[in-house]
């Protein structure tokens, strides 16, 4: 089983719609949780941090349930350019340099 | 300011064959840390140098090694590859020791690896 494990999708959704992404992790020493997002045949950019009382930053929201070990995105009213790969990153709150990453989901917004 | 660098952007190599892959690290961060990804995959983390110290290995054979220079550089080596090898490696540079695990990683570009 893997340490961290995401829906693959892909996830294809029209514009304007909300759409929700999983993540679960089996580490429970886990302390720090991001969303990265990653272009094709680019490179992984962070999206937002996740804190344990549930962020927001514009039309994207991330929250954290450490009991369940279980991390989620939504994103609102999405746009053509929200089509990407959504990527759920955890370490254990000491280096960030030793993530772990799941396979990521792919998302595609059409017109 | 420029951001993390890495050379080359492709390479093209034979089984059995050895390969150096390099990364120079975004300005005043000293840590770099070396992911493969593979095609449909996550990042998977290889290695983590910082102030020139293996601070971290991922589950990866010794034929891959790192290290750092002075500058905060790093070179990744790949010897006798595999087929299996062929794969996107992405160096990562943080300001580590910073956030405790909740500094951001800035990624290269990366090198794209195939082994024929």
């Amino acid at each position: 089983r893997k340490e961290v494990e995401q829906d693959p999708g892909p996830f294809n959704v029209p514009e304007g719609a909300t759409v929700a992404f999983n993540c679960t992790y089996s580490n429970s020493a886990s302390q720090s949780f991001f969303w990265y997002r990653q272009d094709c045949r680019k490179e992984p950019k962070l999206l937002m941090s996740v804190y344990s009382s549930g962020n927001e930053d514009g039309r994207f929201t991330a929250q954290l349930n450490r009991a369940s070990q279980y991390i989620s995105l939504l994103i609102r009213d999405s746009k053509l350019s929200d089509s990407a790969t959504y990527l759920c990153v955890v370490n254990d709150g000491t280096n960030a340099g030793k993530s772990t990453f799941g396979d990521g989901t792919t998302l595609t917004v059409k017109p | 300011d420029a951001g993390v660098t890495q050379s080359p952007t492709h390479l093209i190599k034979t089984r059995g064959q050895q390969v150096t892959l390099r990364c120079s690290p975004i300005s005043g961060h000293k840590s770099v840390s070396w992911y493969q990804q593979v095609l449909g995959q996550g990042p998977q983390f290889i290695f983590q140098y910082y102030e020139k110290e293996e601070r971290g290995r991922g589950n990866f054979p010794d034929r891959f090694s790192a290290r750092q220079f002075p500058n905060y550089s790093s070179e990744l080596n790949v010897n006798a590859l595999l087929l299996g090898d062929s794969a996107l490696y992405l160096c990562a540079s943080s300001s580590f020791p910073g956030a405790s695990g909740k500094e951001t990683q800035y990624f290269g570009p990366g090198t794209r690896l195939l082994v024929l």
